[in-house]
């Protein structure tokens, strides 16, 4: 159960795009499709943005999408917003009824 | 309103025991698997615990088999984790959250467990 990797910052100007990256392992980003990713400001319990790797649930604006392949899953904020500016976590199923989770990813908005 | 909310936090000494309770609202609860996901203050989210709908599967992670209990009363709409045998590192906001298309689709605020002797 090791963590899967994202890196720790990732930065944009407003109206830009940043991409973050989530990599696993064949147990688990590479071998189920569900990978999920959670937006979380200060002090804010985690929002869901993205299930079974490219699916937004309602609400969720089409700016985010997210993407997948082989062992490392993408999310991508499109025109980037103040409001963006956040922790970002991807999470996958890992078999057996058992998850896993990325570090986590500050955004930040210059 | 969909909605989980947590309780049952508090400070207690290692070694010591506690009980989380998760109460659920405006969802099946039943029909519906469930989670516990903590942060341990200024870190990352770390998937806990893992029950099925019905009660009929638990999983863990491994930092914490074999001293936390995830269980759940249908009849009353709630979701319980047993910590015993706890560590300084179990430290942490924990979470309640459902689970929807393999995802954690609705969370709580969250309840502050702090192991301080």
């Amino acid at each position: 159960q090791s963590a899967l990797t994202q890196p720790r910052s990732v930065s944009g100007s407003p109206g830009q795009s940043v991409t973050i990256s989530c990599t696993g392992t064949s147990s688990d980003v590479g071998g189920y499709n569900f990978v999920s990713w959670y937006q979380q400001h200060p002090d804010k319990a985690p929002k869901l943005v993205i299930y079974y790797v490219d699916n937004r649930p309602s609400g969720v604006p089409d700016r985010f999408s997210g993407s997948k392949s082989g062992n490392t899953a993408s999310l991508t904020i499109s025109g980037l917003q103040a409001e963006d500016e956040a922790d970002y976590y991807c999470c996958s199923h890992a078999g057996s009824y058992t998850w896993v989770f990325g570090g986590g990813t500050k955004v930040t908005v210059l | 309103q969909v909605q989980v909310v947590e309780s049952g936090g508090g400070v207690v000494q290692p070694g010591g025991s506690l009980r989380l309770s998760c109460a659920a609202s405006g969802f099946s609860f039943m029909g519906s698997d469930m989670f516990w996901v903590r942060q341990a203050p200024g870190k990352g989210l770390e998937w806990v615990a893992f029950i099925r709908f019905d009660g009929s599967n638990e999983r863990y992670a491994d930092s914490v088999k074999g001293r936390l209990t995830i269980s759940r009363d249908n009849s009353k709409n709630t979701l319980h984790l047993q910590m015993n045998s706890l560590r300084t590192e179990d430290t942490a906001l924990y979470y309640c959250a459902k689970s929807g298309d393999w995802a954690f689709d609705v969370w709580g605020q969250g309840t502050l467990v702090t192991v301080s002797s």
